[in-house]
């Protein structure tokens, strides 16, 4: 089955600096990769995803890229602000015409945003 | 629109007790999802439903644990003579068929304690 690797486990930054969470995969067969924030005692929120046919996307601040032929992918969060101190989780699936199967998740990565 | 909810939010249980956990989809959604998230881990997927086809069951840990789907809506995940390492907080998804069927909206989850 499919296995996600994430690191770092924590991340600190200075507010206004960029941040870089980076994930692998094992399955060659996934090509669907979201990345969710949760914050504590709060539900997972999706971010940002990105599917296997497209290298870059962009959303404001948070860009993802993906590198197929190396299995990994990462989570790029520019001009860091105190309220995107959160734990994000990389995440890996497959989807096609009948639906989308069950998400294989990183550990997270506890991001800190030092004022 | 509403979300997914789930209940009960919190359920404190004595080992060896059965407990049943409810969650209501998206309106509309045909795909459904149980994960399971352990203090400071990632989420684990237990299983998948999609419309009227067999779930996936390959996440279920054990015999302990079942789920059932009743008219393509509503969801109970059943854990049977429960244990101290099955607490955890219980997560819900569903995603809607079509355009976007791979996007997975989180409910809330319940907190489940095994005393």
């Amino acid at each position: 089955g499919e296995n996600v690797e994430q690191h770092p486990s924590t991340l600190s930054v200075q507010e206004g600096d960029s941040a870089v969470i980076k994930c692998t995969y094992s399955d060659s067969a996934s090509n669907y990769f979201p990345w969710y924030k949760q914050e504590l005692g709060k539900r997972p929120q999706l971010i940002i995803d990105i599917r296997s046919n497209v290298g870059e996307k962009k959303d404001q601040r948070i860009a993802v890229t993906l590198n197929k032929t190396a299995k990994h992918f990462s989570l790029h969060i520019t001009e860091t602000q105190p309220e995107d101190s959160a734990v994000y989780f990389c995440a890996a699936s497959k989807f096609g015409g009948g639906g989308a199967d069950g998400l294989t998740f990183g550990k997270g990565t506890h991001l800190i945003i030092q004022p | 629109g509403a979300g997914v909810s789930q209940s009960p939010s919190n359920k404190v249980t004595e080992k060896g007790k059965d407990v049943e956990l409810r969650c209501d989809p998206i309106s509309g959604h045909t795909a459904l999802y149980w994960y399971r998230q352990s203090l400071g881990q990632g989420l684990e997927f237990l299983i998948y439903f999609q419309g009227n086809s067999a779930p996936d069951k390959s996440g279920l840990p054990s015999d302990r644990f079942s789920a059932e789907r009743t008219g393509g809506s509503v969801s109970t995940l059943t854990i049977q003579r429960t244990q101290q390492e099955d607490s955890a907080v219980y997560l819900c998804a569903s995603s809607p068929p079509g355009q976007g069927r791979e996007t997975q909206y989180f409910g809330p989850g319940t907190r489940l304690l095994v005393l």
